[in-house]
């Protein structure tokens, strides 16, 4: 049963556009992630909020902006998307603390870039 | 830096046959955690193993930390165990997941 949701599946754009994805966890986690797997199926966390508070930031470009209203929801958006942005980017949520390690995986949006 | 190195990259099988699936990581990791990942889906935790041996119908994890390993064994395989089956290990921070390239299990009728 699906409780982390990713909206959209799929996106195709432009080089230079701007996108933005969504996500929401209705499992009352405080932790939310942000990864992006490349073509070669490498996983790597971008993001990482607590309770709405950024905890981890990793080397990303800075066209990668995470927005959190609230604890449930983690959107990622990418201004100026260049054909490198092309991947799969997995949304996550967490309990803090000693559970920290119980995540639980959205569907994924596959974002391509011409 | 932070490893995580997965052997091997893909395997084949017939239905039946038994898998095994090895993972090692760099000194400064702990906390081991296997994934399996559908086509096209999204990935699903199988063990969060930090050490010693777990087991969960035909799956068994077993983690080393001392020699900095762990294994994933599938049991007569069948053909929806298919799919990429990932290790992750925590950083030495312990608030982010480091993930290994994934093993691509094909298992044949």
């Amino acid at each position: 049963e699906t409780a982390v949701f990713q909206t959209p599946n799929y996106h195709v754009t432009q080089v230079g556009n701007e996108v933005s994805f969504n996500c929401k966890q209705t499992l009352g986690h405080d932790t939310m992630y942000w990864y992006k797997q490349d073509s070669k199926k490498l996983l790597k966390i971008m993001f990482s909020y607590n309770n709405k508070q950024l905890i981890v930031n990793e080397t990303v470009p800075r066209r990668f902006s995470p927005q959190s209203s609230d604890k449930a929801h983690l959107n990622l958006r990418i201004k100026s998307v260049e054909p490198e942005d092309s991947a799969v980017y997995l949304c996550a949520s967490s309990p803090t603390g000693a559970r920290a390690y119980e995540q639980y995986f959205g569907p994924g949006t596959r974002l391509t870039v011409l | 830096g932070q490893q995580v190195q997965q052997s091997p990259a893909s395997l084949v099988l017939q239905e039946g046959e038994n898998a095994e699936l090895q993972c090692n990581f760099s000194t400064s990791l702990n906390s081991m955690q296997w994934f399996y990942q559908r086509p096209g889906g999204s990935l699903v935790s199988l063990f969060y193993n930090p050490s010693g041996t777990k087991h969960s119908g035909r799956l068994t994890s077993t983690t080393v930390i001392k020699e900095r390993r762990s294994s994933l064994h599938i049991s007569s395989s069948q053909t929806t165990d298919s799919g990429t089956y990932l290790c992750a290990s925590y950083g030495s921070s312990g608030n982010k997941l480091i993930f290994g390239i994934g093993t691509l299990l094909s298992v044949k009728p």
